[in-house]
């Protein structure tokens, strides 16, 4: 079983729709990660969270904004998106990100489809 | 700059049979090395890890040793099994930050019974 989870885990949406992913861990990690993964390629990271604020946005379009309302909770809020930004979303978290020794924790994904 | 070269797949295995996925890096200083799982359907699991030269790191029968001479992290099974097909990424994190995460490009593992 996952400590990370992540809800929904399948979505689709039209281009003009506003929904939301959710992020969810309990292991009292204080960075969380949020990744896109196309298929068959490896994930790409888009925004990093360290004690609750964002450090690190990898140039990621606005139509993607994410949010960390607390230390064990991190969205990523979605609205006019393309279908190229159809992909399986990956949440992850780690002990800090400051710890190259302490591995990322990954939950399953939402898989996001774009109409 | 720092990168992350593993063989390229798919590959087939029949059960039983002995597994090497070959993974070379090219890093600034000391980076940590891991190996992470992909079982379809899923996110990435954390398989192994060493975080500096000579650490072997183990786990459900993989191994996988940090060599910084060659700058590789091969990772082997002496016997695969059929759960075992998943997509297998090698990975490394420099610069003590782990917003430094780079995989591989990964590699599809087949075993067929």
């Amino acid at each position: 079983d996952t400590e990370v989870t992540q809800t929904p885990k399948h979505l689709v949406m039209g281009m003009t729709n506003k929904k939301s992913l959710k992020c969810e861990q309990h292991m009292g990690h204080r960075a969380m990660y949020w990744y896109k993964q196309k298929a068959k390629k490896p994930p790409e990271l888009m925004f990093v969270y360290s004690y609750e604020k964002l450090s690190i946005n990898e140039s990621v379009p606005s139509r993607f904004s994410p949010e960390c309302p607390n230390s064990s909770l991190l969205n990523l809020h979605l609205h006019a998106l393309q279908p190229e930004d159809s992909a399986l979303y990956l949440c992850a978290s780690s002990q800090d990100s400051g710890r190259s020794n302490q591995p990322q924790h990954f939950g399953d994904g939402t898989r996001l489809s774009i109409l | 700059g720092n990168s992350v070269t593993q063989m390229e797949g798919p590959v087939t295995l029949s059960e039983e049979a002995f597994l090497t996925i070959n993974c070379t890096y090219t890093a600034t200083g000391y980076p940590s090395l891991f190996w992470y799982v992909q079982y379809p359907g899923e996110g990435l699991q954390l398989l192994l890890k060493a975080t500096k030269a000579d650490d072997k790191g183990s786990n459900k029968g993989f191994e996988a040793t940090y060599r910084k001479e060659t700058t590789s992290f091969h990772l082997e099974k002496g016997s695969v099994q059929v759960s075992d097909s998943a997509v297998y990424f090698c990975a490394l994190v420099y610069g003590g930050s782990q917003g430094n995460l780079i995989f591989g490009k990964g590699t599809k593992l087949s075993v067929k019974p």
